[in-house]
Order: C-alpha cells, then structure tokens, then sequence
C-alpha cells in the first residue's frame, strides 16, 4: 500500500498569510493526488485534481504543485472561510490512501 | 453539478448486517466510477471501496474486504455498501463519492455521510 505522510499536522495562520502544506507519498504516485477541504460535521470538498488542476469554483488562491512523491497545496492569502481540516489523497493505486489531515487554525 | 443522498444508517450489534444506500441526481451516474469513503469520529478520511461506472470492476481496502460488498444499480442511479459481520471499528460516518470520470480519478461529489454506530 502507498503510504501518504503531511506536514504539518497542524497550523495557525491569520487572515491574509501565505501557507503551505506538504503531502509526500510513499512511492512514486506520478501526478495523482488530490486535495480536499474538509469543515467540521460537512463532507470534504475537492479543492485541486491531478496535482496542480484547480477544481472548477475553487478559489483561485488555492494551488498545487508537485508530482512523483512530493506535493503541496498552498493557499496564498488565507481567508477566514478557509480555516478547516486538509486531507491529501493518491489515487494511482487501490487502495486509495489519504493523509492524516492538517488542521489550519486561526492564530 | 450533481448530489448524492446517503440513507441506511444507525445502530448495529456487532456480527449483525447494515446495508447503506446512495442516491444520485443530476448527473448521468452509469458513465462514473463511485465510491464509499468512510471517517471514525474524531478520525480521518479511509477509502474502502470502489466501483466502476458498470460494475465490473471492484476494488476493496483490506479493512473491509470479504465483509462489505459494494454494488450499484444503473437503472435506479443507486449505489449500495452491504456490510456484514460488523465490528465495533466499523464505527463512522459512511460517504458515498463520484469520481470525476474513471476509478483512477478524484472524488469530485460528496454526499453528506451516514453515521454507522456498531455497538453492544
């Protein structure tokens, strides 16, 4: 099994920094790694597909980069809307792991 | 856009038998894989099961393998997770997921989950 590690497990930000979270796979998973946000008691949204592939009606300050093992997602100016749980997720073999989340807080 | 409606959850004893349904509107649902997502409280997200847009291939964790049977029916946009011999650690909120396209794909579609409860 693809093992998906991320750091860190948590953050504080304020509104308008710039964050960065990093995915790393166990094993080389090419360009197939999702990123989801998730608020408390909803369901995970899809954020960005394919590594870098913005998810249509995600806001632009949400990107992603990265393929082979290592990844981040990076939120450019945090928005209040935007502190919440993110999970990574590969999906280049079953079974489909996900990270163990990074908790984003308000500082 | 699309929207998924989960229903069959609740309580079970462990041993005993639960079988979660998947409703889908909105989309054309026999040209997509989907998926069942599952998260213990307080926990992350753990994928257990997939199935391909006409159900020919299916795909387990290992968690859940030779216990749950995930299945669909095209005909009534409907996907299912049969679980069977239910554990205490199969205590979680239940999602069913669209893929984008094929298995090999993100999960573009959520439901809004359905809480399974194993208990004695």
């Amino acid at each position: 099994d693809i093992q998906m590690t991320q750091s860190p497990s948590s953050l504080s930000a304020s509104v308008g920094d710039r964050v960065t979270i990093t995915c790393r796979a166990s094993q080389s998973i090419t360009t197939y790694l999702s990123w989801y946000q998730q608020k408390p008691g909803k369901a995970p949204d899809l954020l960005i597909y394919a590594a870098s592939s913005l998810q249509s009606g995600v806001p632009s300050r949400f990107s992603g980069s990265g393929s082979g093992t290592d990844f981040t997602l990076t939120i450019s100016s945090v928005q209040p809307e935007d502190f919440a749980t993110y999970y990574c997720q590969q999906t280049y073999s079953t079974p489909f792991t996900f990270g163990p989340g990074t908790k984003l807080e308000i500082k | 856009q699309g929207h998924l409606v989960e229903s069959g959850g609740g309580v079970a004893q462990p041993g005993q038998s639960l079988r979660l349904s998947c409703a889908a509107s909105g989309f054309t649902f026999d040209i997509y894989a989907m998926h069942w997502v599952r998260q213990a409280p307080g926990k992350g997200l753990e994928w257990a099961a997939v199935v391909s847009h006409d159900g020919t291939n299916i795909n387990y964790a290992e968690s859940v393998k030779g216990r749950f049977i995930i299945s669909r029916d095209n005909s009534k946009n409907t996907l299912y997770l049969e679980m069977n011999s239910l554990r205490l650690d199969d205590t979680a909120i239940y999602y069913c997921a669209r893929s984008m396209a094929g298995i090999y794909d993100a999960f573009e579609i959520w439901g809004q989950g359905t809480m399974v409860t194993v208990s004695s």
